[in-house]
């Protein structure tokens, strides 16, 4: 099973509309890091969470860390075609935040 | 530009071949990290250095994976006598030491298997 899940899978969302991405761990978190990806490309480094209750924006994305929940959530306002890419969600399960753990990635899609 | 790069972005092999990538990182982060990634998945951890030190291997990485980082700058991956099974994007990551500093991924290099 995984350690990090992500819902939903896929996202289809018409420009303008609000969206959440959750990602769920099944162990204890001790940060929580956000990537978007293009098809075939590297991780662009989105935001980092390092404590319960944080919650840090860029621009029309806002991420916060549950840790009691073991969760983090990502929120993009107004969507924009811009949006559209692969949402990852990486843990580092040490505390020395070496190797990042991975969830599957959530696809979205802005239509116009 | 001062980001992560590697090279070569792509790569086409028959199978049996040797490959070698290399990850050029962020000029002052001494931490660099391998991850290996397939279609619909998310990165998975091949291992990292921190400066010319190899502080960690995962068990994906077998005996026909080698990565060095002589001089605690760049890095290389090779991967001996290559298999269908190693087609995939092998991205490189690097990042300053100590608690929790973000990791800057580079483009990748796409291997393909034949």
């Amino acid at each position: 099973s995984q350690e990090l899940e992500q819902s939903p899978q896929s996202l289809i969302v018409q420009e303008g509309k609000n969206l959440t991405i959750n990602c769920t761990s099944s162990k204890t978190l001790y940060g929580l890091y956000w990537y978007k990806q293009k098809y075939g490309e590297g991780l662009i480094f989105l935001m980092m969470l390092q404590k319960g209750g944080e919650e840090k924006s860029h621009e029309k994305i806002t991420a916060k860390l549950d840790e009691k929940k073991q969760q983090s959530s990502l929120h993009i306002t107004a969507s924009q075609p811009s949006h559209a890419g692969i949402y990852l969600c990486g843990a580092p399960y040490t505390g020395t935040a070496s190797k990042l753990t991975f969830g599957t990635g959530t696809r979205l899609q802005v239509t116009l | 530009d001062t980001g992560v790069s590697q090279n070569p972005r792509h790569k086409i092999t028959k199978r049996g071949q040797n490959v070698t990538f290399r990850c050029d990182p962020i000029s002052e982060h001494n931490r660099l990290y391998w991850y290996r990634q397939t279609l619909g998945q998310g990165p998975e951890f091949l291992t990292y250095f921190q400066n010319e030190a190899q502080l960690e291997k995962s068990r994906l990485l077998s005996d026909r994976f080698s990565a060095e980082r002589p001089k605690g700058s760049f890095s290389t991956l090779e991967i001996q006598r290559t298999e269908q099974g190693d087609s995939a994007m092998y991205l490189c990551a690097s990042s300053l030491a100590g608690g929790h500093r973000g990791q800057f991924f580079g483009p990748g290099t796409r291997l393909t298997v034949l």
